[in-house]
Parts: structure tokens; sequence; C-alpha cells
């Protein structure tokens, strides 16, 4: 079955970068964009951006531009997302997240999420 | 880009019927897609595509639109159906996808 499964809790300090990854399983790797979506503790959901893991061609919401990086590796079916400059703001659990068909615009599978805690 | 707004929150007896809406001018010309999420899980998808339930969702579980609402509704309201409800529709103008604030479904 199509699976989506996450790197473990990270603990940062402010300024630090972070790096989660998001390994898939169960279907053609390239086929399907990646998306990210982020969820603070006690609020909703909000989407980060996507990656094509077959092109490497990004997008990202407007409020991460410059501070969020994906890329992939279709070598081990793995894809990353990389956050600079963490403050308390971000901590949040982070979910990757597949369309459910190549041109569907809802998620389904999700990852089963990332807790970043970002404290001094 | 677009924005949806939702109630915080609800209360609904069991057996009951909850409506919940989503409202924003990109519903109706773009479509909704609604997540259930439980305390501790990741989103689950329940309705896509305004109307559509993925294989495995109960036949409670439907969607409408009307204007510029959708609305999920859950009907025969069960104690396990307690959780977070948020709709989505993706911006097909700026290409970015768009939660709403999410309704807290509390089962009385």
């Amino acid at each position: 079955q199509v699976r989506l499964v996450q790197s473990g809790a990270e603990v940062k300090k402010p300024g630090a970068s972070v790096k989660i990854s998001c390994k898939a399983s169960g279907y053609t790797f390239t086929a399907y964009d990646i998306h990210w979506v982020r969820q603070a503790p006690g609020q909703g959901l909000q989407w980060m951006g996507r990656i094509d893991p077959n092109t490497g061609a990004t997008k990202y919401a407007q409020n991460f531009q410059g501070r969020v990086t994906m890329t992939g590796d279709t070598s081990i079916k793995t894809v990353y997302m990389e956050l600079i400059g963490l403050s308390s703001d971000d901590t949040a659990i982070y979910y990757c997240a597949r369309p459910t068909a190549t041109t569907s615009v809802w998620f389904d599978p999700w990852g089963q999420g990332t807790l970043v805690t970002v404290s001094s | 880009s677009s924005v949806l707004t939702q109630p915080p929150s609800m209360s609904v007896a069991p057996g009951k019927t909850a409506r919940i809406p989503c409202g924003g001018d990109k519903v109706g010309s773009d479509s909704v897609h609604w997540y259930q999420q439980k305390p501790g899980q990741a989103p689950a998808l329940v309705i896509y595509y305004d109307t559509k339930r993925p294989s495995g969702i109960p036949e409670r579980f439907s969607g409408s639109i009307s204007g510029k609402t959708a609305t999920l509704t859950i009907s025969t309201v069960a104690a396990g159906d307690e959780a977070d409800y948020y709709c989505q529709v993706w911006d097909s103008n700026s290409d970015v996808y768009v939660f709403g604030p999410g309704t807290k479904v509390t089962v009385l």
C-alpha cells in the first residue's frame, strides 16, 4: 500500500536549521508531487509547498520563501524539507502528503508527522 | 490568495446531524476537500471534489456546495466523529493550497 514515513522528532535552538525526510513506498515515486504541511500547537494546517520528485521543481508558499528548501533523492524514494533560521514560531508538527492521483489537488495519504521543537 | 472561513467549534448530540460550513470566494469555482483530524493523528481525507467520498469513508459523511459555501454533513453523529475538520482548496490563480481554520466538533 501507499505509505509515507517521516523521520523522527527534532529539537533545535533558535537560529538553527532542520531537515526532515519523508520516505515513500508502494507507488511510482517520480509520478507524484510531495507536499509539506505544518501545524503549530493547537493551530490549524498551513501549506508550505511542494516538490516534483521527478524534475526537482518546487513551489513554495510565500510565507516560507527564502527559508525553506525541498529536495528529493529518487534512488531512495525520499524527499526532504529543510527550514532555516528557526524561531519558536516554527515549533510545529510537519507533515508530508501526497495527492491521491497525479492530477489531484487534495491529499491522501499523509505521513505520520514530525514534531520540531525550537527552544533555547 | 484565497481565504476560507469556518466556525471554530460546534457541539452535536449523538445520533443528530452536524453541518460544518466552509465559506470563501473561491468556493464554487475551485473544488473543496475535507479532512478529519483526531487528536495525535495526521489529517485524513473524508470528502474530495466537493461531494465525493473516498473508499472506506462511511456514507454518513457527505459534502455539498451552495453558492460560496461548502458544507460537510455528518449524519447520525457518534462519539468517534469527535475531531477537528478542515476544508481545503487549491487556488488555481496563484497555484497555492489553502486550508480553512478548522472546526472542532464535540459530541455531547
